[in-house]
């Protein structure tokens, strides 16, 4: 079965430090995101992204964040200088049909982020 | 109303038993629904799809109820293996995004 995979698994980084997190979606999927969770709480939408533009974005994807899809296999997710509140599990996701008509979407088993 | 909200329970059952879950959401232009279910630590992953009035997967059945704008979903002799979180999870408004309900917390005890 395909497989969106992220890595890496857990990233430890120091507050105001640039991180990256990388992604690869699913090949024949045209629609792709992030969503993050916060340790307890429900998960949170970040940006979709179709056409190399992002789509909509949430009042959390503030300019410290930005997305890429350099290459036409990898999305990435760009912090540029990471804060305490920036802790969280980061999902990847995608889809084949815009809001995942039928088969919602596919999530790869996310990347951890500790700031500390 | 908020875009999604689920009970976020816990709901404790007995191995066997029969437990539903309801979810209301807001925007009443939504064509698909979904149920995810996510263990501890894990990423979301697809139950089921409910795109018209209903759908059902073995134990697992999902109505939609356009009226009311409220999604069920039904568990049939409960296992184990169901103890998860359950996330009603809807389209957002401008369809460029799945909006997540909190989750609803099951736990089936032998």
């Amino acid at each position: 079965e395909p497989e969106v995979t992220q890595t890496p698994s857990h990233q430890v980084t120091q507050m105001g430090q640039e991180v990256i997190l990388r992604c690869v979606p699913i090949s024949n999927h045209l629609y792709f995101y992030w969503y993050r969770q916060i340790l307890g709480q429900k998960v949170e939408f970040l940006v979709s992204f179709y056409n190399n533009e992002i789509s909509e974005k949430s009042e959390i994807f503030d300019d410290q964040f930005s997305v890429e899809r350099p290459d036409g296999s990898n999305f990435t997710l760009k912090i540029r200088s990471t804060k305490l509140e920036d802790s969280a599990m980061y999902f990847c996701a995608s889809s084949l049909y815009r809001q995942g008509l039928r088969y919602g979407y596919t999530f790869g088993s996310g990347t951890r982020l500790t700031v500390v | 109303r908020k875009e999604v909200e689920q009970d976020p329970g816990p709901f404790n059952v007995p191995e066997g038993a029969t437990v539903a879950f309801n979810c209301t959401y807001s925007n009443s232009a939504s064509q698909s629904f979904f149920w995810y279910r996510q263990d501890c630590r894990k990423e979301p992953k697809l139950l089921m799809s409910v795109y018209s009035s209903g759908n059902e997967d073995g134990r697992f059945t999902a109505q939609l109820n356009r009226a009311s704008q409220y999604i069920s979903l039904l568990i049939r002799d409960s296992k184990l293996s169901d103890s998860a979180t359950y996330l009603c999870v809807v389209p957002g408004e401008y369809g460029n995004k799945l909006v997540f309900g909190a989750g609803t917390i099951l736990r089936v005890k032998s």
